[in-house]
């Protein structure tokens, strides 16, 4: 079983809509990581979360994780074709380096 | 400002022979890791190395598998006689390495390894 779940898996939406990627963990976080994959590429760092309640923004994406430090979100308001690609949840459940990841949410953003 | 660098971006290979994955950290980095992500699967953390040693290999395969990362020079990941199983897309990720902190990984563009 996934040790981090991600979901949705695939997301379509049109342009200008909001929504929202959720990453649940069955263990305590001691960090985690917001990643964007484009299809052949590598992973873009968006965010870091480490603090039970600690919310982030950039440009128009917030991510939040929960007081439990197990759940995180992801929302991207009014999206963009800019925004589509693969949305990655990293976590470290160690407190060392090592991450884990979840499988990803592929979004596509129709114009 | 160059982020984290890896060559090849793309590399076949026929099995039994062998692959060389290279990564250069960003600037200022010390400490490399290697995940490899298989097709339709998320991301597997295989090793994590500082200059000169091996500080974590526990996600590396047991045969044919090894890193390191000298004290000049890119971290290497090497395969030996390449099977099909081993075609995926290696990333690599590099960190400040600074102690007692939280520390988020910076990922390079990953070598895409096709085993014919």
């Amino acid at each position: 079983s996934q040790e981090l779940e991600q979901s949705p898996q695939s997301l379509i939406v049109q342009e200008g809509k909001n929504l929202t990627i959720n990453c649940t963990s069955s263990k305590t976080l001691y960090g985690l990581y917001w990643y964007k994959q484009k299809y052949g590429e590598g992973l873009i760092f968006l965010m870091m979360l480490q603090k039970g309640g600690e919310e982030k923004s950039h440009e128009k994406i917030t991510a939040k994780l929960d007081e439990k430090k197990q759940q995180s979100s992801l929302h991207i308001t009014a999206s963009q074709p800019s925004h589509a690609g693969i949305y990655l949840c990293g976590a470290d459940i160690s407190g060392t380096y090592k991450y884990i990841f979840g499988t990803g949410t592929r979004l596509k953003v129709l114009a | 400002n160059a982020g984290v660098m890896q060559n090849p971006r793309h590399l076949v290979r026929r099995r039994g022979q062998e692959a060389r994955l290279r990564c250069s950290p960003m600037k200022g980095h010390s400490h490399v890791y290697w995940y490899r992500q298989l097709p339709e699967e998320g991301l597997k953390f295989m090793v994590y190395l500082q200059k000169e040693n091996i500080i974590d290999e526990s996600g590396m395969p047991k045969e044919r598998f090894s890193a390191e990362f000298p004290k000049e020079g890119p971290s290497i990941l090497r395969i030996q006689q390449v099977v099909r199983g081993d075609s995926a897309a290696y990333f690599c990720a590099s960190s400040l390495g600074l102690a007692g902190d939280l520390e988020t990984q910076y990922f390079g563009p990953g070598t895409r390894l096709l085993v014919l």
